[in-house]
């Protein structure tokens, strides 16, 4: 059975630190996806990681991928509070198509 | 670059009425496309998948149908509603030439089955 497992599935941050969103998954898979979701809004794209050791960043946050421990996270450096929504993970199988985790819903407070 | 319009945006039925949620791409030929649902509870799951026109795949068992009668047109559909249909629908895209893995997702349909 495919799994994917975030934790934690709610974080409050502080702004001006760092936190990590971890992502397990059960099976070997190509490409590692992260999606954040705003409430009421679909997914948006923020990385594809497709190899082991793939480290990818775009503004405060930074995504990496290690596939012999099935394990991805999601690095937010220095957190604001735009940074608040729901993240999720997912992994692929068969056709691009995507199982995701239960999402991680994150609070950034002043 | 490549674009995907969902409508309705938001529609409330009752149960037993029948459903037409439509995904449509632009910008794209030959995509693979998606439909998913996110629904409290349950979390984000893939209903179908569709590599080309006419061809279907479902993922899970369940009260709705899927068709994809052009290249760039997926629909989702229903003959009777349940209460358990509920949910943001939401149709999603690869697209091999120009997003190679990234697949996007559109603005979704919210559903109510009352």
């Amino acid at each position: 059975e495919l799994k994917v497992e975030q934790n934690p599935l709610f974080l409050s941050m502080q702004e001006g630190k760092n936190y990590t969103i971890y992502c397990n998954y059960s099976t070997t898979s190509d490409r590692l996806y992260w999606y954040r979701q705003d409430p009421g809004k679909s997914l948006e794209s923020l990385f594809v990681l497709l190899s082991n050791g793939a480290v990818k960043q775009e503004g405060r946050l930074m995504a990496s991928l290690d596939t012999k421990a099935r394990l991805s996270t999601l690095h937010i450096t220095a957190a604001v509070h735009d940074l608040s929504a729901t993240y999720f993970c997912a992994r692929t199988f068969g056709d691009y198509k995507l199982s995701f985790g239960a999402g991680t819903t994150v609070t950034v407070r002043a | 670059s490549q674009t995907i319009h969902q409508w309705p945006a938001t529609l409330v039925q009752p149960v037993g009425s029948p459903l037409s949620l439509e995904c449509t791409v632009e910008g794209t030929s030959n995509p693979n496309l998606y439909w998913y649902r996110q629904a409290a509870g349950r979390g984000l799951q893939l209903l179908f998948y569709s590599v080309g026109i006419g061809q279907i795949s479902s993922e899970v068992p369940q009260n709705l149908s899927a068709s994809r009668p052009q290249d760039r047109q997926f629909i989702l559909s229903s003959k009777k509603l349940l209460l358990s249909d509920s949910g943001f629908y939401l149709c999603a895209l690869r697209w091999t030439v120009s997003s190679g893995n990234t697949i996007y997702f559109g603005e979704g349909s919210w559903l109510t089955v009352v």
